[in-house]
């Protein structure tokens, strides 16, 4: 079993809809949650981290983290077709981070 | 400021022979983390620079070495190329080893044949 589970997808949606983005972990040691964006052939970019449970939001884009479930997601409001990218969500133990397989997103203008 | 730069772009390798790619981490920045990323997967994680001393490793062979400098650049050594070392070598900057901050260059693109 690998330690981050994501659907890799590809998911498409229509431009304004609202995304969610989804990870399952089974290390219950992991404590800081973190959302990348990777455009093709870029190294990826941090969108935004979490410490243990809970909500952030930072614009169009909020986190989740439900340390229980070990469940984690990523929501898009008013999605754009700029948003079109892949979306990995990665976790950390120490300074080691674990990275989930990505899930590819396309928004249709 | 500069962010994260790596060098070269891409690269073409023969089997058993042996790779240095380069990174200049970000100006304040004294740690810089390797990563391999395959084709459709997730970056795996290779080992962690802190101050010139390796500072974790993951799951990768000995014939993955890496050193980083004064200046806090730093670059990853492959030795025995060997086919399934084709991938995208990212390395990731950030400003301490603790932080969960990192800024990642554009990679190089590895391919062994």
């Amino acid at each position: 079993q690998k330690e981050v589970e994501q659907d890799p997808g590809p998911l498409s949606v229509p431009e304004g809809a609202i995304v969610s983005l989804n990870c399952t972990y089974s290390n219950s040691a992991f404590q800081y949650f973190m959302w990348y964006r990777q455009y093709s052939r870029k190294g990826p970019e941090l969108l935004m981290y979490t410490y243990s449970s809970g909500n952030k939001e930072d614009g169009r884009f909020t986190a989740q983290v439900d340390k229980s479930s070990k469940y984690i997601s990523l929501f898009i409001r008013d999605s754009q077709p700029s948003d079109s990218a892949t979306y990995l969500c990665a976790m950390s133990e120490g300074n080691q981070f674990y990275f989930g397989t990505g899930t590819s997103l396309t928004v249709i203008p | 400021e500069t962010g994260v730069t790596q060098s070269p772009t891409h690269l073409i390798k023969t089997r058993g022979q042996q790779v240095t790619l380069r990174c200049s981490s970000q100006s304040g920045h004294n740690t810089v983390s390797w990563y391999q990323q395959a084709l459709g997967q997730g970056p795996q994680f290779i080992f962690q620079y802190y101050r010139e001393e390796e500072n974790g490793r993951g799951n990768f062979p000995p014939r993955f070495s890496g050193l980083q400098f004064p200046n806090y650049s730093s670059e990853l050594n492959v030795n025995a190329l060997e086919l399934d070392d084709s991938a995208l070598y990212l390395c990731a900057s950030s400003i301490s080893a603790t932080s969960k901050e990192q800024y990642f260059g554009p990679g190089t693109r590895l391919t062994v044949t």
